[in-house]
């Protein structure tokens, strides 16, 4: 089942911050983030497992509540660079396949 | 460098002509998949392979074909397209089964069936 993301799309100035939220409508084993510019493939950002550990790369960081079976994308202080598609991508276990979302459109502007 | 190459980049085709796409992955990864993606539904994964010659069916698999004759090529042949069959599509590969493994995307096909 497609996990739910939201919002569909967003608009920022440069340095606001961002939160795209990913949720599932059962148990999950680990969420997926990849960023998507425009007319090239998606590339990942990173994993979380089940466990709730929160990760991290510089201003780009995420959490994941496994009881709600959830999972928040964070953007600190926005640059141009961000903008782009985001899609989450789910396990219920460690042998399933990954499910993706249908995005969130983030477009940072000056 | 480590990468995902797909070929064409672009295809323009009529409805009814065969035709295949090409995907090569240079990493040894066990696990490939293809999918489509069109607005507002994101990325559905067509078909996969964990290992040469095991292929299964993934979400949207009618109208696809798939081989995996070698660990590096997963081509995806569309045996007769039809119009509904115009995506974007991407093909991606995985040293095995997801679990906490990240996927690699080639940079994409953008198909048009007239």
């Amino acid at each position: 089942q497609q996990p739910v993301q939201s919002p569909q799309a967003v608009i920022l100035r440069e340095g606001e911050d961002a939160v795209i939220n990913c949720s599932s409508s059962k148990a999950l084993y680990s969420v997926h983030w990849y960023r998507q510019k425009h007319g090239e493939a998606p590339v990942f950002l990173m994993i979380l497992l089940k466990g709730g550990e929160q990760k991290g790369h510089e201003k780009i960081s995420a959490s994941f509540n496994e009881k709600k079976q959830q999972s928040s994308l964070y953007l600190t202080a926005s640059q141009l660079s961000y903008s782009g598609t985001y899609f989450c991508g789910t396990e219920g276990t460690s042998y399933d396949k990954v499910i993706f979302g249908p995005g969130t459109s983030l477009s940072v502007i000056p | 460098e480590a990468q995902v190459t797909q070929n064409p980049r672009y295809l323009i085709t009529v409805t009814g002509k065969k035709l295949t796409v090409t995907c090569s992955q240079n990493m040894n990864h066990e696990y490939m998949s293809w999918y489509r993606q069109d607005p507002g539904l994101g990325l559905r994964q067509i078909y996969y392979s964990m290992n040469v010659e095991v292929t299964d069916k993934g979400d949207v698999p009618e109208g696809y074909k798939v081989s995996r004759k070698e660990k590096r090529n997963f081509p995806l042949i569309l045996e007769s397209p039809s119009p509904n069959q115009t995506s974007l599509y991407f093909c991606a590969s995985s040293p095995n089964q997801w679990g906490s493994t990240e996927a690699f995307f080639g940079q994409g096909t953008r198909l048009t069936v007239v």
